[in-house]
């Protein structure tokens, strides 16, 4: 059954702490792996894409890994910053003909000053 | 560049009633996803339309339906409205299918 499952389901750090924020998926047959933010209300905004031949994408402070043999993506962030409290949702993308796209239910973090 | 537009961005609605939801696509984009989003099951995929065409569909009763527009606008309408339909209603543009989706802001729909 193709599925995603993220850890941990919520977190609260310090402002200026890292953090990592964990998915496994089973998807097969495997497209894509994406990460996305969502602050309270609105909708999903789009932080990295990796294919299966990429094993590491940065956008800005946030740095997204995959491993394609363990089925495992983690987003890791630096130096939190207040605005980074939101969901993030990691979505992994089937390759069949309908491109179906597997969503997780995300880890809720809150980043406290 | 103008993003996503859905409207109207909050709505109350009595249990039987049927509602209509808008989205404007990013101009150039042809494909318009919609999603259902509860706090406790995540996003949950309803259709895809492209090119007025529906291309895919998840797993929603038939009172749920959509369309699209030559102008690649989207509606979604929920007839006999329940309970359980109270949700953020979300939709997604992108040029090519299922790929590098803008989300818009959402409909907050609530039936009592």
């Amino acid at each position: 059954k193709n599925q995603v499952e993220q850890s941990p389901q919520s977190l609260i750090i310090l402002e200026g702490k890292n953090c990592t924020l964990q998915c496994n998926y089973t998807v097969s047959p495997f497209s894509n792996l994406r990460w996305y933010k969502q602050d309270t209300g609105r909708g999903p905004v789009s932080l990295t894409i990796m294919t299966f031949s990429e094993n590491t994408k940065s956008n800005g402070r946030y740095t997204a890994t995959l491993d394609a043999d363990t089925k495992q993506s983690s987003l890791h962030i630096t130096a939190s910053q207040l605005s980074d409290s939101a969901s993030y949702i990691c979505v992994a993308a089937n390759a069949g003909n309908n491109r179906k796209l597997i969503w997780g239910l995300g880890t809720s973090l809150a980043v406290n000053p | 560049k103008a993003g996503v537009t859905q409207t109207p961005r909050y709505l109350i609605k009595t249990r039987g009633q049927q509602v209509t939801l808008s989205c404007s696509p990013i101009s150039g984009h042809r494909s318009v996803s919609w999603y259902q989003q509860t706090p406790g099951q995540g996003l949950q995929f309803l259709f895809e339309y492209f090119s007025e065409t529906q291309r895919n569909k998840g797993n929603f009763p038939g009172r749920f339906s959509g369309r699209q527009f030559s102008n690649s606008r989207s509606e979604m309408n929920v007839s006999t409205l329940e309970l359980g339909d109270s949700a953020l209603y979300l939709c997604a543009s992108s040029l090519k299918s299922n790929y590098g989706y803008t989300f818009g802001s959402g409909t907050r729909l609530t039936v009592v």
